[in-house]
């Protein structure tokens, strides 16, 4: 099965710097790759998703890159707001799975003053 | 809409006891999943439904049971509790192969 593998554990950045959160899949036919941020004592919210069509996608201060030769996806967050401290998690999955997700084990980032 | 709804918020069952974790959707999604969330771990899929009379396992069933007699409806039976069920559970629902609705998550510890 998919095994995804997400780095750093944590990450502390101070408020404006950029930060950037890896991932790694195994399954070379995974083609949907979604990031999700959960907030303390929440559910997890999709922020951005990109699919196996695309390099890259930008949601305003938000960004994800996808090499599927490489089999890696990256989280980028520019200009960091206190409000973006929460825990980040990548996910996996492909077409015909029922959109089952294999989740990374998570990001605390955290954004200090 | 409520969007996903879980119930109860927190629950503290005995060794042996058995709980059904409740979780409705208001969306009119096909697709239903339920994830369990350990400490500094992701998520892991406990079962899943792709419509009403279906279920299937996820990568760790054992100790649960599913049913989905109604497109609402998806509720995780816990069967003889055991401290291993520890952990915080999740509830999603979505439409096709698309974003997951997260539930805000029920807190189990079994003591």
């Amino acid at each position: 099965g998919e095994n995804v593998e997400q780095h750093p554990s944590t990450l502390s950045v101070q408020e404006g710097d950029s930060a950037v959160i890896k991932c790694t899949y195994s399954d070379s036919a995974s083609n949907y790759f979604p990031w999700y941020k959960q907030e303390l004592g929440k559910g997890p919210q999709l922020i951005i998703d990109i699919r196996s069509n695309v390099g890259e996608k930008k949601d305003q201060r938000i960004a994800v890159t996808l090499n599927k030769t490489a089999k890696h996806f990256s989280l980028h967050i520019t200009e960091t707001q206190p409000e973006d401290s929460a825990v980040y998690f990548c996910a996996a999955s492909r077409t015909g799975t029922a959109s089952k997700l294999t989740f990374g084990t998570g990001t605390r980032l955290q954004v200090t003053l | 809409n409520a969007g996903v709804t879980q119930t109860p918020k927190f629950r503290i069952l005995k060794i042996g006891q058995s709980m059904t974790l409740q979780c409705a959707q208001d969306m009119n999604h096909n697709y239903m999943y339920w994830y369990r969330q350990d400490p500094g771990m992701g998520l892991k899929l406990i079962y899943y439904s792709v419509g009403a009379g279906i279920t299937d396992k996820g990568e760790v069933p054992n100790g649960y049971n599913v049913s989905r007699s109604t497109t609402e409806d998806f509720p995780l039976r816990l069967e003889l509790a055991a401290p291993s069920q520890t952990s915080v559970y999740f509830c999603a629902s979505s439409y096709s192969a698309n974003e997951q609705f997260f539930g805000p998550g029920t807190r189990l510890t079994v003591l």
